[in-house]
């Protein structure tokens, strides 16, 4: 079957503007987790999605950001008014469940966003 | 809160050679450690991964041994490859729900 798709690979937005990205995850997989990855930095985790539900969102960086997921499939992410410092590449991650054996976390290839 | 350590890059040597990917962390509780490697113009894919106390994790000739008294996970392989240049990434996790927490990554580039 697929792997985790995102869409769109790149993306060039002017500051202000806001942006979504998208994710498709394996298919059931329950578990959903946006990371970003800012230049020469360590991924940094965003949130968790559990079907549609999000008990972490700990990792979102201001309330421009915000993400949702519909049942246990897609998840947009949504930055509003965005600013330079939003630039990374943002990396979607799915597992069949959270943790434990199941939890192996499979990623897609990411959304390289540049904020001019 | 959780951290991981792991050695800057990039770490350049010749095939056959003898590799070690240093990665130390912190973490509250008992972390499962895990090691991730993205090949160029891929995505990230899991390496290979520890959940105790002196599990060794070992996957393509890889390994890495969970040290607690010395908070540890240290990547190993005894003979690379020009196909093993990639980044790597030490990364835990600590909670029920798998967030990961991951290192910066370490730059491998392997010549013939």
């Amino acid at each position: 079957g697929a792997g985790v798709s995102q869409s769109p690979s790149n993306k060039v937005t002017e500051k202000g503007k806001d942006v979504e990205l998208r994710c498709d995850p394996i298919s059931g997989h329950t578990a959903l987790y946006w990371y970003r990855q800012r230049l020469g930095q360590g991924l940094e985790f965003l949130i968790y999605f559990q079907g549609n539900s999000a008990p972490d969102k700990s990792g979102l960086p201001s309330d421009r950001f915000s993400a949702e997921r519909t049942g246990e499939s897609v998840s947009t992410l949504t930055i509003q008014r965005t600013q330079q410092e939003d630039s990374a590449v943002y990396l979607c991650a799915s597992s069949f469940t959270s943790g434990g054996a199941g939890g192996t976390q499979y990623f897609g290839p990411g959304t390289r966003l540049l904020v001019l | 809160g959780d951290s991981v350590t792991q050695m800057e890059g990039p770490v350049t040597l010749s095939e056959e050679a003898f590799l070690t990917i240093n990665c130390t962390y912190t973490a509250t509780g008992y972390p499962s450690l895990f090691w991730y490697v993205q090949y160029p113009g891929e995505g990230l894919q899991l390496l290979l991964k520890a959940t105790k106390a002196d599990d060794k994790g070992s996957n393509k000739g890889f390994e890495a041994t969970y040290r607690k008294e010395t908070t540890s996970f240290h990547l190993e392989k005894g003979s690379v490859q020009v196909s093993d240049s990639a980044v790597y990434f030490c990364a835990l996790s600590t909670d029920s729900w798998g967030k990961l927490q991951f290192g910066a990554g370490t730059q491998v580039v392997v010549t013939p």
